[in-house]
């Protein structure tokens, strides 16, 4: 079986850009998380998505971040318009019932580079 | 908000020495949530060490314990003797099962030495 999928690996992007993250979660599975990976604070959550219905926008994130989920088999982070503190790594899991069992499927990550 | 405190790393004992991680939570719209430990391992993804979704039962897994305790908030991670392949950077997350919501603290960075 795949894993979860996210493309594309690496992106650097300049101040002020647009970047869309791209992830596809295990086949099956109908939670979808994206979280930003920093060492100062760790795992973020950015947005998550129960059955594709966006459950939670991040808060703090609102205003730069969307995530949508087009399907039960794609979904997509928007970053509109990049800052540097974006840098950062940008993870995506998949679950069927994550809260309740804790078995997320990440992805290996977008590191973004922001100049 | 739902959020999840933990040890600030790096964290660095010698092999066949204890440990313990700390991890209190908090869980505002949660209302009986579950509580994980997750670990990365160098060169590896995140991944599912121990659970558990009861308010005072022990999760256990290689060689860790953690208890979950309603009173105190707390899901403290407690190994009695590491080893060197232990080294790996460690994650208390609590989730919900309403939701499926999970929400990780900001990770311990544990180094163990020969």
């Amino acid at each position: 079986d795949a894993g979860v999928t996210q493309t594309p690996r690496h992106e650097v992007a300049e101040k002020g850009q647009t970047i869309i993250l791209k992830c596809e979660p295990v086949s099956g599975h109908n939670d979808l998380f994206w979280y930003r990976q920093t060492k100062i604070q760790g795992l973020e959550l950015l947005s998550y998505f129960r059955s594709k219905s966006l459950m939670e926008d991040g808060g703090a994130f609102k205003d730069r971040f969307k995530a949508e989920m087009l399907n039960s088999s794609f979904s997509t982070l928007k970053i509109q318009p990049t800052e540097p503190k974006d840098s950062a790594v940008y993870l995506c899991a998949s679950s069927f019932g994550g809260g309740a069992t804790g078995q997320l499927y990440f992805g290996e990550g977008s590191k973004l580079t922001v100049l | 908000g739902d959020s999840v405190t933990q040890t600030e790393g790096p964290v660095t004992v010698s092999e066949s020495e204890s440990l313990i991680i700390n991890c209190t939570y908090s869980a505002t719209s949660i209302a009986y949530p579950n509580l994980f430990w997750y670990v990365r391992y160098p060169g590896e993804g995140l991944q599912l060490l121990l659970k558990v979704i009861t308010a005072g039962q022990k999760g256990s897994s290689r060689g860790f314990e953690a208890t979950y305790n309603k009173e105190t908030t707390s899901f403290h991670l407690q190994k009695a003797s590491v080893q060197e392949s232990d080294s790996a950077v460690y994650y208390c997350a609590l989730g919900s099962s309403n939701t499926n919501k999970v929400v990780f603290g900001t990770g311990t960075r544990l180094q163990v030495l020969p």
